[in-house]
C-alpha cells in the first residue's frame, strides 16, 4: 500500500551545526505535506507545511524542500540548538483525502 | 496548551474494565481524529470525523468504540482491551477534512492494559 517513510530513525547533530531531516513517499497522488515536531511527553506540534505545486518553502530556522520527481520532502534546522531534539514527522494527504498518513519518524538528539 | 486537551494523561486498565477517552477543542475545527502511536511504530489513524459524523474506520477492532456528540468533543469508550492496545492515544482536530489543513493534536492518553 501507499505509505510515507522516513530514511533514518535517529540523527545526532552538534548545537549550531544545520539539520537535514529526509522523508519518502510513495503516493504520487499527495498533494500535501507537513513536518510536526513532537518532544517527549507531548503531542505532535506542526512545523511547516508545503504544497505539491511548490517545491520549497521558509519558515523561521526551518526550510521544507519537495522533490516531486523521486518523492522526496526533507527538513533542513539552521543552527540547530538542543531545544530541537525531538522526533519529526513528515506526513501527506491527498487532495480528496479523508486525513493524514505519518511516517515513522526520525529522532533528532542536539548535543551541546 | 494547544487548545485540544485530552482527558485522562494516564490510564491503566484491566482487560475486562469499560473506560473512556476524552477529548476536547476550543478552536472552532470541523473534523476530529483518533491516531494511536505505538512504539517504533507510524502514527495510526483509527477514526474521522467531519461535522460530528464518522466519515473514516481505518478497520479499528470493536472493542474501540467513537463518540462525537458535537464538534468540539470526541471521545473514545474502551472495553475489553488486550494487552497489545497499550500505546499513546493521540487526538487531532483540523478545520475540515482534505488536503491543506494542518491538525493540532493533545498531549494524548498514555494508555496500558493489563
Amino acid at each position: 500500500g501507499e505509505s510515507v517513510g522516513l530514511h533514518l530513525p535517529t540523527l545526532s547533530v552538534q548545537e549550531g551545526d544545520n539539520s537535514i531531516i529526509n522523508c519518502a513517499y510513495s503516493n504520487s497522488a499527495s498533494d500535501y505535506f507537513i513536518w510536526y515536531k513532537q518532544e517527549s511527553g507531548k503531542g505532535p506540534q506542526f512545523i511547516i507545511d508545503i504544497r505539491s505545486n511548490m517545491d520549497k518553502r521558509q519558515g523561521q530556522r526551518v526550510t521544507v524542500l519537495l522533490n516531486k520527481t523521486v518523492k522526496h520532502l526533507s527538513l533542513q534546522i539552521a543552527a540547530t540548538q538542543p531545544g530541537d531534539s525531538a522526533v519529526y514527522f513528515c506526513a501527506e494527504n491527498e487532495q480528496a483525502g479523508t486525513a493524514l498518513i505519518f511516517g515513522k519518524g526520525t529522532t533528532l538528539s542536539v548535543s551541546s | 496548551e494547544t487548545g485540544v486537551t485530552q482527558t485522562p494523561r494516564h490510564l491503566v486498565m484491566g482487560m475486562t474494565n469499560k473506560k473512556s477517552l476524552k477529548c476536547e477543542q476550543h478552536l472552532g475545527h470541523n473534523a476530529m481524529y483518533w491516531y494511536k502511536q505505538s512504539a517504533k511504530k507510524p502514527l495510526e489513524l483509527m477514526f474521522v470525523y467531519n461535522f460530528k459524523e464518522q466519515t473514516e474506520n481505518n478497520s479499528v477492532p470493536s472493542r474501540f468504540s467513537p463518540e462525537c456528540p458535537n464538534s468540539s468533543h470526541l471521545f473514545l469508550h474502551l472495553h475489553t482491551l488486550q494487552p497489545e492496545d497499550s500505546a499513546l492515544y493521540l487526538c487531532a482536530s483540523s478545520s475540515r477534512t482534505g488536503a491543506g489543513y494542518g491538525y493540532t493534536f493533545g498531549s494524548g492518553t498514555r494508555l496500558t492494559v493489563v
